[in-house]
């Protein structure tokens, strides 16, 4: 397993373009976590899954930005008409929806690095 | 809201201990514990499910009191691998984080 991956690792875009970032979480893994993250912050959650329901959007998460996971397996994060404000890191994270005592956790991708310009 | 951390920022020397205390004023019925490096994702630690709770990883264990909200980590003989910025929480809600920085 090559643990969780996110596509592309850097995104320069202008102000006003969509973007849509990539995110392949662990295969056994059936939650899958979308975050933001800004330099100096820790990061905020944005929604997340369970298999392909989408199950909590974050009140951050405006009308432009949607998400999917159409087959459960992989997910988008698609932002719509972008701004400064949303240059970020996103981060992609999956784990076990049931963990017991288990120290199986969540583990994170590397993020893509989205600069809007 | 979130979790709230201290102290913000400890500096140690090697082998030296360190506690981060987490502070929440939500219910908490889990607390994660998550190091992240500069310009890495952050790296899970452990998770702590019931009060009273205490686990351990490598020199590094946690406890967790679901009653007063409250979660401390535990850095022992800490190591230079162990400078990041750790962060309390949960899934949907990081705290404030603790930057610790181990010199030799």
């Amino acid at each position: 397993d090559t643990g969780v991956s996110q596509d592309p690792r850097h995104k320069i875009t202008k102000r006003g373009q969509n973007v849509t970032f990539r995110c392949d979480p662990i295969s056994e893994h059936n939650r899958l976590y979308w975050y933001r993250q800004t330099l100096g912050q820790g990061p905020e959650f944005l929604t997340y899954f369970q298999n392909e329901a989408q199950l909590e959007k974050s009140r951050l998460l405006s009308d432009r930005f949607s998400a999917e996971r159409p087959k459960g397996s992989f997910s988008t994060l698609e932002i719509q008409r972008t701004e400064q404000g949303d240059s970020a890191m996103y981060l992609c994270a999956s784990s076990l929806a049931s963990m017991g005592q288990g120290n199986y956790g969540y583990t994170f991708g590397s993020g893509t690095r989205l600069t809007v310009v | 809201q979130q979790p709230v951390q201290s102290p913000q920022a400890v500096i140690l020397r090697e082998g030296e201990d360190a506690v981060i205390n987490c502070s929440s004023s939500k219910a908490l019925y889990s607390v994660h514990w998550y190091r992240q490096k500069h310009g890495e994702a952050p790296v899970f630690l452990m998770i702590l499910l019931k009060g009273g709770e205490q686990k351990g990883h490598e020199k590094i264990s946690a406890s967790f009191n679901e009653k007063k909200q409250q979660s401390s980590l535990y850095l022992t003989a800490s190591q230079l691998s162990y400078s990041g910025t750790y962060f309390c929480g949960t899934d949907k809600a990081f705290g404030t984080g603790t930057r610790l920085t181990i010199i030799p």
